[in-house]
Formats: structure tokens, C-alpha cells, sequence
């Protein structure tokens, strides 16, 4: 079965900065990739996925992923985070066809300081 | 498309209430289940349904049931609440189970 870690549980950085938020995976084969974001009080709203094909993947928001099969990460990149992108971020990693359910990672906090 | 619907948004039970926690989705998705999140636990998998007429242990299902006579619907039920069971839930959906899921905004219970 697949794995995933979100090595880092909080993260703070400064309006305008610009962020990368980790994670990890484990599966022997190339998985589905996933990315979400919850906004306080609300559900999860999906920011992008990969599936196959580029490896760099762009989503909503402003937001883009990149997937490092040698590395087993698939990183969150924001150039320069608002305000409004504090949230917390959950990485998913499902299986090619569908086959397994998605397992989430734990999740990271991100506070931006104005 | 109004996605995946849940209600009551927040509930307040006192222990050893039984209570119904509603999802719908109009999508047609095959796939929907049930989450429970709780601070620092992450999502945890209750119980879940490939299609009408199937479903299946999660995670924690212990103290919940579930049933899925059609397609667009998925009801929780707790049996008897507990405090244990205070939590914000979500419900979701997708095309299949590997796929990308889509989830309602949520239930927040509390139990006294």
C-alpha cells in the first residue's frame, strides 16, 4: 500500500515570500499525486494533481507541483504567498488506475506574516 | 452542479444520542466516503462505498454505520454518541477510489 508524509506540521513565512511545502511518498510504481488546501472552517478544496506526462504540474491559486520520481516528492511551489494562502495543506497519493484508495498526509499549517 | 452537500453544518448531541449526518453529491460519483479530522490526527477513513449497495469498513468505524441505496446519497449515522465522536466530518466523492476526491464543506459534532 502507499504512504505519504508531510514532514512539516507548521510553517510561517512572511507576505510576498515565496514558499515550498514538502512532501514524500512511498509506492513502487508512479502514483497519483494530489494537493489540497482548508481554509479554516471549511472542506478541502483541491489545488492541483498529477496523474502522468510533465512532471511540473500548475494549479489553482497560483500554486505548481513538481514530481521527483528519483526523489519521491511531490513539492507544493508558491513564488510569492498572500495573505488569503494561509491554510492548511494536505498532499494525497493514490495508485494508477484507481485501484487503492487515496491516503493523505498529516497536513501543514502555513501562517503568513504580514 | 452544487457538488457534494452534507448536512446539519454544526450539532450538538449529549452522550448516548443516536444521530443521521447527511452527504449528497450530484456528480455521479461511484465513490463516496466518510472522514472524521481532529487536530493533529489528519483525515482518518470511517467508512466508504464504491457504488450503491456496497460498502466498507475505514479506518475507525467503530460507532458509526452507514448505508448506500443510491448514487447520489450516503448517510452516516452514529449509533449511541459518545464524547470520543466530537469531530468535524466530511464527506466525499469521486469518480473511483484512486481519483481525485471532492468534498462537502463539512459537519462540526459535539458531544456532551
Amino acid at each position: 500500500a502507499q504512504s505519504v508524509t508531510q514532514p512539516d506540521i507548521h510553517i510561517t513565512v512572511s507576505e510576498g515570500a515565496s514558499l515550498e511545502l514538502r512532501c514524500n511518498y512511498s509506492y513502487g510504481a508512479t502514483p497519483y499525486l494530489f494537493w489540497y488546501v482548508q481554509s479554516p472552517g471549511q472542506g478541502l478544496q483541491l489545488l492541483l494533481k498529477y496523474f502522468s506526462g510533465d512532471t511540473l504540474v500548475q494549479g489553482i491559486k497560483g500554486f505548481e507541483a513538481e514530481f521527483k520520481r528519483s526523489q519521491s516528492s511531490f513539492n507544493l511551489r508558491k513564488p510569492s504567498v498572500h495573505w488569503s494562502d494561509a491554510a492548511e495543506y494536505f498532499c494525497a497519493v493514490g495508485t494508477q488506475g484507481g485501484s487503492e484508495k487515496l491516503v493523505f498526509g498529516k497536513g501543514t499549517k502555513l501562517t503568513v506574516n504580514p | 452542479n452544487a457538488g457534494v452537500t452534507q448536512t446539519p453544518k454544526f450539532q450538538v448531541l449529549k452522550t448516548g444520542q443516536s444521530m443521521t449526518l447527511q452527504c449528497a453529491q450530484d456528480m455521479n460519483h461511484e465513490y463516496m466516503s466518510w472522514y472524521r479530522q481532529d487536530p493533529g490526527m489528519g483525515l482518518r477513513l470511517i467508512h466508504y462505498s464504491v457504488g450503491a449497495g456496497i460498502t466498507d469498513q475505514g479506518e475507525v468505524p467503530n460507532g458509526y454505520n452507514v448505508s448506500r441505496s443510491t448514487t447520489e446519497d450516503f448517510p452516516l449515522r452514529l449509533l449511541s454518541a459518545a464524547p470520543s465522536q466530537t469531530s468535524v466530518y466530511f464527506c466525499a466523492s469521486s469518480r473511483a477510489q484512486g481519483y481525485e476526491q471532492y468534498f462537502g464543506p463539512g459537519t462540526r459534532l459535539t458531544v456532551t
